[in-house]
Parts: C-alpha cells; sequence; structure tokens
C-alpha cells in the first residue's frame, strides 16, 4: 500500500532562515509521482511540484529546492531564506499503481518576522 | 484561464438536512476528485471520477455520501442527513487525465461546510 509521511506537524522559523520539509513515502511500484503542494492561510491549494521516479535529479525553483532519494524513499523540500509569505500548510503527495494520490497529513510552517 | 470552481464557498446547514456541493473543474481535464479536510487535519480522499465514472467509491464515508457527474464536466457531491462531523471543508481537484504524470491536481477553493 502507499503511504507519504510527513513526520514535522509544525515547523516554526525566524524570518530568512533556511528550513527543510521532510517527506518520506512508500510504494512497491518502480514507477510513481511525487508532488509538493502548499495550502496558505487562504485554503486554496497550490502545486508547487512533480517529480517522477525516474529522475533523480534535484530541481531548484527561486528560493525552493527539492531533494528526491530513492535510496531513502525521501522528497524533502528546502525552503532558502524563508519569508512570512511562505507561511502556510505544505503537503506531500504519492501516486502509484494506478490509485488516487496519497497525500501526507501536512506540515504547518510558520515565518515569524 | 479559469480554474477550478466550487459553489456555495459557505454552507451552513441544520442536521438532518441534505446539502449538495458543486465542482466546476479546469476545461478539458477529464478526471475529477473530492476530498475532505476537517480542521487542522490533512487531505481524506472521497471519490474521484474519469470522465463520468467513478472507478473508486470506497473513500466515501458512508452512504449518506454520493456524487455525480455529467457531461464530463460539472459534479455534484450530495450528503444526505447531514450530521455534525461531516462539518469540513470538501475540496474539489482536477487533472487533465488520471494517472502518471497527469495527475497534477489542480484544486479549487473549497466549500466550507457548517452543519447545525
Amino acid at each position: 500500500a502507499q503511504k507519504v509521511t510527513q513526520a514535522q506537524t509544525e515547523i516554526s522559523v525566524v524570518e530568512k532562515e533556511d528550513v527543510t520539509l521532510d517527506c518520506v513515502y512508500e510504494t512497491r511500484d518502480t514507477t510513481y509521482y511525487l508532488f509538493w503542494y502548499k495550502q496558505p492561510p487562504s485554503g486554496e491549494l497550490v502545486f508547487l511540484i512533480r517529480r517522477n521516479s525516474f529522475d533523480e535529479q534535484n530541481e531548484i525553483s527561486g528560493r525552493y529546492s527539492w531533494n528526491f532519494q530513492k535510496s531513502t524513499s525521501s522528497f524533502n523540500f528546502t525552503i532558502t531564506a524563508s519569508q512570512v509569505v511562505d507561511s502556510a500548510v505544505y503537503f506531500c503527495a504519492l501516486y502509484s499503481g494506478n490509485t488516487p494520490l496519497v497525500f501526507g497529513k501536512g506540515t504547518r510552517l510558520s515565518v515569524i518576522a | 484561464g479559469a480554474g477550478v470552481s466550487q459553489s456555495p464557498s459557505n454552507k451552513v446547514t441544520e442536521k438532518g438536512k441534505d446539502v449538495e456541493l458543486r465542482c466546476d473543474p479546469i476545461s478539458g481535464h477529464t478526471a475529477l476528485y473530492w476530498y475532505r479536510q476537517s480542521l487542522g487535519q490533512g487531505l481524506e480522499f472521497l471519490i474521484y471520477f474519469q470522465g463520468n465514472s467513478a472507478p473508486d467509491k470506497s473513500g466515501l464515508p458512508s452512504d449518506r455520501f454520493s456524487a455525480e457527474r455529467t457531461g464530463g464536466s460539472v459534479s455534484t457531491l450530495t450528503i444526505q442527513r447531514t450530521q455534525q462531523e461531516d462539518s469540513a471543508v470538501y475540496l474539489c481537484a482536477s487533472s487533465l487525465y488520471f494517472g502518471g504524470q497527469y495527475n497534477e491536481q489542480f484544486f479549487g477553493p473549497g466549500t466550507r461546510l457548517t452543519v447545525l
């Protein structure tokens, strides 16, 4: 069965600090896709990134970067020089086995000015 | 282009009443999903549609919940005889297709349901 674990329930950092959100996944499929979504206080989930299981290349997008490691079944998300606007709940999700997306329980990030 | 829209944005109802929640997916998206998010909790998958067909209804919490999709577009989630534990935000999402690289889901703003 597919499973996504986000062990960090809440994280609080001071503005400009770097912060890493952890995501560990479980699947028996060799082909799968991993996602990160952001849910700001307004409530609407925003898609951030999709990564397929054949592409372990890390990705950077501005202050955001993602570290995909199949050896540890992890897909961690780092925000560099955090800003107050980064405050949100972040969800990691897994697609595999032709079943609907499985979401982690989310990590609530608070960035304090 | 327009994103996923949901209506109403807020719904307050009395226990025992029926409610209908509507979702308009992104035009051209064949897959549509319903989730429920209770206060401060993660996303609970309810049901998805590929076209007008719902292959997996296992996520529906009880037989009071049902959903349909017509014309491969609009979907309605119906909750009969609402209970207080049904209070939550109901989120709808759509994707180009169901599966694989097309499973990038775009979410609507949600309907906040409060059952008194």
